[in-house]
This record gives structure tokens, C-alpha cells and sequence, in this order.
């Protein structure tokens, strides 16, 4: 099966820093990658859509200047939240789809950020 | 609007056959997602029905009703490792997922 990485895994910082978060397809192109934020025993919630070479379409309510999302390549997006704070801990979860008919996202395995 | 309703949690016994329910409304449907989800963890694709009827895979089943906007997931001979979130996942007109709150399994032994 199409294999989804995350990085890093776990991170913890202060606030007022700003962190960057790696999703990259390992063995298929993916046209469009989501992010998800997911908070303790709650549903995913889609932060924003990115398409490769595009600018990612956020969500309503997800601020776009503190979630900066770059979708370089075809198998790497990246999400830096920015000047970070401790409301913004959370459980980051990035997918990818490769596109056609099927619309099975490939998830990977997340990153879990904790701002002090 | 777009709404997805699953029981929040229910309880089986190891060995067992248990049946979760999810009915959704969306705007457009382009097919239907099951995943699960273990504490902590990203999702993991389970199954995915876009006609109606009955998809077996293994130890589970997916079942799909469009005109009930019903669906659910079977899961039989249950093992300790099934204890998991279970979520069900509508996509609509825009080939976005609409995520619920999922349902929480818990397997006693």
C-alpha cells in the first residue's frame, strides 16, 4: 500500500516558536495533500487542502498567515505553525491522495506538538 | 448542512460480532470511508463502498445504502487489538471527507 511519512513524530517547544512539520508520499506522486489537526477525543478537522504548485485553500477559521502550508513537490507538503502557542498543541495528521476515481487518503502517522 | 452520526462508544466481547452504524448527510456523496484509529495514532483505511450493497474483507464488512444514507461496519471474531475508534467518512460533492467524532470500541475479554 502507498506509505505516507511524517516529521518529526513528536515535537515541544516554546511559544513564540515557530515549527515546521515534513508529509511526504514515499512510493506514489500525490496530487493533493490535507492536513488535519485532531484534539483529544475529538473528530479530525480539515485545517486546508494543498494541490502541488497551487496555493493551499484553508478552511474557515484556520488562520492561513500562523498554519503556512507549502506544497513544493508532488511528494512533499510541509506545515509551519508559526509564532506557536500552547493552544495550539494538538495532534497533527497529514494525508495524501494520488488522484483518479478512488479517493482513499493516505494518511501518515502524525505529529504530535506540544507548546510550553 | 453535513452531518455524520455514530454511536460514541460500545462495548463487545472478544470472539464476538459487533455492528457499527453511521447515517450521514452531505452535499453530493462520492462514496463512503471506513477507518480506524487507535489512541494516538493516524487512521488506517478499512474499506471504502461506493454502490450499495455489502463489501466483505476479512474479519470486516462494510455495508452502504445511499438512498437511507446508512451505512455500517461489521466486525466479527473480535480480538483485544480491534478495541480502536472506528470512523466513518462520507465524501461529498467537492471529494472532501466529512469527518465525525467516530465511535470508540471497547473489547472485553
Amino acid at each position: 500500500g502507498a506509505v505516507v511519512s511524517q516529521h518529526p513524530s513528536r515535537v515541544i517547544c516554546k511559544s513564540g516558536t515557530s515549527v515546521k512539520i515534513e508529509c511526504r508520499s514515499l512510493d506514489f506522486q500525490a496530487t493533493t495533500m490535507f492536513w488535519y489537526r485532531q484534539f483529544p477525543k475529538q473528530s479530525l478537522m480539515l485545517m486546508a487542502t494543498s494541490n502541488e504548485g497551487s496555493k493551499a485553500t484553508y478552511e474557515q477559521g484556520v488562520e492561513k498567515d500562523k498554519f503556512l502550508i507549502n506544497h513544493a513537490s508532488l511528494t512533499l507538503s510541509t506545515l509551519t505553525v508559526t509564532s506557536a502557542h500552547p493552544e495550539d498543541s494538538s495532534f497533527y495528521i497529514c494525508s495524501a491522495r494520488a488522484g483518479g476515481d478512488f479517493n482513499e487518503q493516505f494518511f501518515g502517522p502524525g505529529t504530535r506538538l506540544t507548546v510550553l | 448542512g453535513q452531518n455524520i452520526d455514530q454511536p460514541t462508544e460500545m462495548t463487545a466481547t472478544e470472539g464476538a460480532i459487533v455492528q457499527i452504524n453511521c447515517t450521514y448527510q452531505t452535499s453530493g456523496f462520492n462514496g463512503l470511508f471506513w477507518y480506524q484509529q487507535h489512541a494516538g495514532e493516524a487512521p488506517t483505511f478499512l474499506s471504502y463502498n461506493v454502490l450499495d450493497g455489502l463489501e466483505e474483507k476479512g474479519r470486516f464488512s462494510s455495508f452502504l445504502s445511499r438512498s437511507k444514507g446508512y451505512s455500517y461496519l461489521l466486525l466479527k471474531e473480535l480480538q483485544m487489538k480491534d478495541s480502536a475508534s472506528y470512523l466513518c467518512a462520507p465524501v461529498d460533492s467537492n471529494y472532501q471527507l466529512i469527518w465525525g467524532a467516530g465511535t470508540k470500541l471497547i473489547i472485553k475479554p
